[in-house]
C-alpha cells in the first residue's frame, strides 16, 4: 500500500538556520506530493506541491523537489523565523486507485529566536 | 482561510453521548473527506464522500457514520462515546477525485470526551 515517511520530532532550530526535513513514500504508479503545514490551533494548510518526476514546489521560502529516483520529497528552506514553528506533513496523492491523500506523522519545527 | 467551514469549534461531550460535527466545503467542491487527529495515532483518515454518495472508507469505526447532502455539506456522527474518541476532527474537501488535486482542510472540532 501507499506509505509517507518523515524524519520524527522536533526539530528544533535558531533563527536564521537551515532547515530540511526528510519525507520519503512508498507508492504505485505515479503520485503527486505535498507539504502541509499545521500552526497551534489551526487546520492543515497546503504549503506546497509537486505533481510530477523533477519539479519543485516552492511557497513561502521553502522548497521541495519530487525525486522519483529516491522516492523523496524532502521540504527545505533557507533561512527559518520563529513564525515557522508549527508541524509540518508530507502527503501523496497516488495515480489511480482510490485518490485518498495518505499523510505522514508529521514534524514538529521549533525555532527558538 | 481554506474555505472549508466546520462547526462545532469545541465541543465537550460524556461517555455514551452522541455528537454530530458537520461541514461546509469550499464552494464547487464536490468531495468530502473526514480525518481524526490524535497525539498517538497521527492523521487518520476516516471516510470520503463524492457528490452525495460515499466513494472510500478508511480507519472509521462501526459508532460513526457520515453523509453528504444534497447541498454537498457533510456531517460526521459519533455515537457511544468513548474517552479514547477525544481528538481533532477535520473535514477537507477538494474539487473531484483525479491525482494531482489538492484538498483544503477546515480549521477542526475538537472533541473532548469526559
Amino acid at each position: 500500500g501507499n506509505s509517507v515517511t518523515q524524519m520524527e520530532g522536533p526539530v528544533t532550530l535558531s533563527e536564521e538556520a537551515f532547515l530540511t526535513i526528510n519525507c520519503t513514500y512508498t507508492a504505485t504508479g505515479y503520485p503527486s506530493l505535498f507539504w502541509y503545514v499545521q500552526y497551534p490551533g489551526e487546520g492543515l494548510q497546503l504549503l506546497l506541491k509537486a505533481t510530477k518526476a523533477d519539479d519543485k514546489g516552492s511557497n513561502k521560502g521553502f522548497e521541495a523537489t519530487y525525486r522519483k529516483e529516491t522516492t523523496s520529497f524532502h521540504l527545505e528552506k533557507g533561512s527559518v523565523q520563529v513564525s515557522d514553528s508549527a508541524v509540518y506533513f508530507c502527503a501523496l496523492v497516488a495515480s489511480g486507485g482510490s485518490y485518498i491523500p495518505t499523510f505522514g506523522r508529521g514534524t514538529s519545527l521549533i525555532v527558538h529566536p | 482561510d481554506s474555505g472549508v467551514t466546520q462547526t462545532p469549534k469545541h465541543l465537550i461531550t460524556a461517555t455514551g453521548q452522541r455528537v454530530t460535527l458537520r461541514c461546509s466545503p469550499r464552494s464547487g467542491d464536490l468531495s468530502v473527506y473526514w480525518y481524526q487527529q490524535s497525539l498517538d495515532q497521527g492523521l487518520q483518515f476516516l471516510i470520503q464522500y463524492y457528490n452525495g454518495e460515499e466513494r472510500a472508507k478508511g480507519n472509521i469505526l462501526e459508532r460513526f457514520s457520515a453523509q453528504q447532502f444534497p447541498d454537498l455539506h457533510s456531517e460526521l456522527n459519533l455515537s457511544s462515546l468513548e474517552l479514547g474518541d477525544s481528538a481533532l476532527y477535520f473535514c477537507a474537501s477538494s474539487v473531484d477525485n483525479p491525482s494531482g488535486n489538492t484538498i483544503y482542510f477546515g480549521e477542526g472540532s475538537w472533541l473532548t470526551v469526559v
